[in-house]
């Protein structure tokens, strides 16, 4: 089942340009996290947000969460060529399961 | 570094036949996944173990079956391979700790065309 639904599927922008991709989901959660995947390759953990915070940083990478509208948001700070890839939210339920529900990805497009 | 080793990228496989995907992880993570990734319904989660000898089942769990006899090893079966088994397998691991839940690590995937 898809708990989470990125927004939007696809990305096109410039180099040095800001990106933002949405996520929305359906039920309370743990914490959400963000993944990126190059094409054709396995998903890398980006950053983690847990319920309880509203805002995260980790590099060029800006994190939000709000809880009360089940979304977040991620930021990508001067955008390079090589950010090109799908980037997935994840959820964790707080039913205290280990298991992350994945949405259905935005594919981001960096022209250089 | 944290590595989650799969044994194939791609693999071609005959429809019918018995299909064995290896994951391998080196970081004592109690916790592994098996999930497909198709086009359009993003990463399903099929299988997944909290510790040795114990598996529980995902959200699409039907046609597959999984082993996890050591820590380090979780072995994902395809019972009787068909065509609708044709997709990208990626294997996953996790820390567990009483209350705090950490990122996935994930492996590179295997293809898999079921001919």
């Amino acid at each position: 089942s898809q708990q989470g639904e990125e927004d939007p599927q696809a990305l096109s922008i410039q180099e040095g340009e800001n990106a933002t991709m949405n996520c929305s989901y359906k039920t309370s959660i743990n914490n959400l996290q963000w993944y990126r995947q190059n094409s054709g390759r396995g998903l890398v953990h980006l950053i983690l947000i847990r319920s309880n915070e509203r805002e995260k940083h980790s590099g060029r990478l800006r994190v939000t969460l709000d809880t009360s509208k089940k979304s977040s948001s991620l930021l990508i700070t001067a955008s390079r060529a090589a950010d090109t890839a799908s980037y997935f939210c994840a959820t964790v339920l707080m039913d205290s399961s280990y298991k992350l529900i994945f949405g259905s990805g935005t594919r981001l497009l960096v022209r250089p | 570094d944290v590595k989650v080793t799969q044994s194939s990228r791609y693999l071609v496989k005959r429809t019918g036949e018995k299909v064995f995907l290896e994951c391998v992880q080196d970081m004592d993570h109690e916790n592994m996944f098996w999930y497909r990734q198709d086009p359009g319904l993003g990463l399903r989660l099929i299988y997944f173990s909290y510790d040795v000898k114990m598996k529980e089942k995902g959200d699409i769990p039907e046609g597959y079956s999984v082993s996890r006899e050591k820590k380090e090893r979780f072995s994902l079966i395809l019972e009787s391979a068909s065509t609708n088994q044709t997709s990208m397998y990626l294997c996953a691991s996790s820390l567990a700790r009483t209350g705090v839940i950490y990122g996935y690590t994930f492996g590179s995937g295997t293809r898999l065309t079921v001919v």
